[in-house]
């Protein structure tokens, strides 16, 4: 198993340009996650999804846009790339055991706004 | 507005020396979980703890939920070079069947040799 795949690792956009950040995973998890992470601000939840179809918003979601047209795959749009949007973005997954979840991340896209 | 303070935000020590980090809020959580992240990459689970008064012990690391599931403290005997990397907890709570992560703002540890 890959686990949890995020592209492109590294990537550079202009103010006004659009992107999309990829994640896949093959766990068969139903839960996806998309997290930034800013030095001294710890991980803040962008939007999550419970199941193919079913997406929502987290504590930031404002400049962003999620689909979830599979179990697989969960991308993040940048709609209009903003240099308050210079982060660490983190996709995870999870699955729930009936008691706890355990969740996987990938290893992170860092996308530089200028 | 739940949040999760974590302290010390950064900790220096040499090989061997003993250290605690602590995570504390004033919500009630369902469960905490213990994360650990290296540069570069992704924060990686080390434990979950449910139960208030949990404790429990991984190699070194010691994890424990405070009795009103309101915080947890991390203790590493002994620490190693290997031990070096960002420590966050986060705070779940299950609305439905699974929770959303609440994370803090991490423990920056280094240990010298």
């Amino acid at each position: 198993n890959a686990g949890v795949t995020q592209t492109p690792k590294f990537q550079v956009l202009k103010t006004g340009q659009s992107m999309t950040l990829q994640c896949a995973q093959d766990m068969n998890h139903e839960y996806m996650s998309w997290y930034r992470q800013d030095p001294g601000m710890g991980l803040r939840l962008i939007h999550y999804s419970v199941g193919a179809g079913i997406t929502d918003q987290g504590e930031v979601p404002n400049g962003y846009n999620v689909s979830r047209s599979t179990t697989e795959d969960f991308p993040l749009r940048l709609l209009s790339a903003a240099p308050s949007q210079t982060s660490v973005y983190f996709c995870a997954s999870s699955y729930w055991d009936g008691g706890t979840d355990t969740q996987y991340f990938g290893p992170g896209t860092r996308l530089t706004v200028l | 507005t739940q949040l999760l303070e974590q302290s010390p935000q950064f900790l220096s020590i040499q090989e061997g020396e003993n250290l605690t980090v602590y995570c504390n809020s004033s919500s009630v959580f369902s469960s905490l979980q213990w994360y650990r992240q290296e540069p570069g990459e992704g924060p990686v689970l080390l434990v979950t703890v449910v139960t208030g008064g949990e404790v429990k012990k991984l190699k070194r690391l010691t994890f424990q939920f405070g009795d009103a599931r309101k915080d947890s403290s991390l203790h590493i005997t002994a620490a190693q070079p290997g031990d070096t990397g960002l420590y966050l907890c986060a705070g779940v709570n299950y609305g439905g069947s699974q929770g959303n992560l609440i994370f803090g703002k991490g423990t920056k540890l280094s240990v010298k040799p």
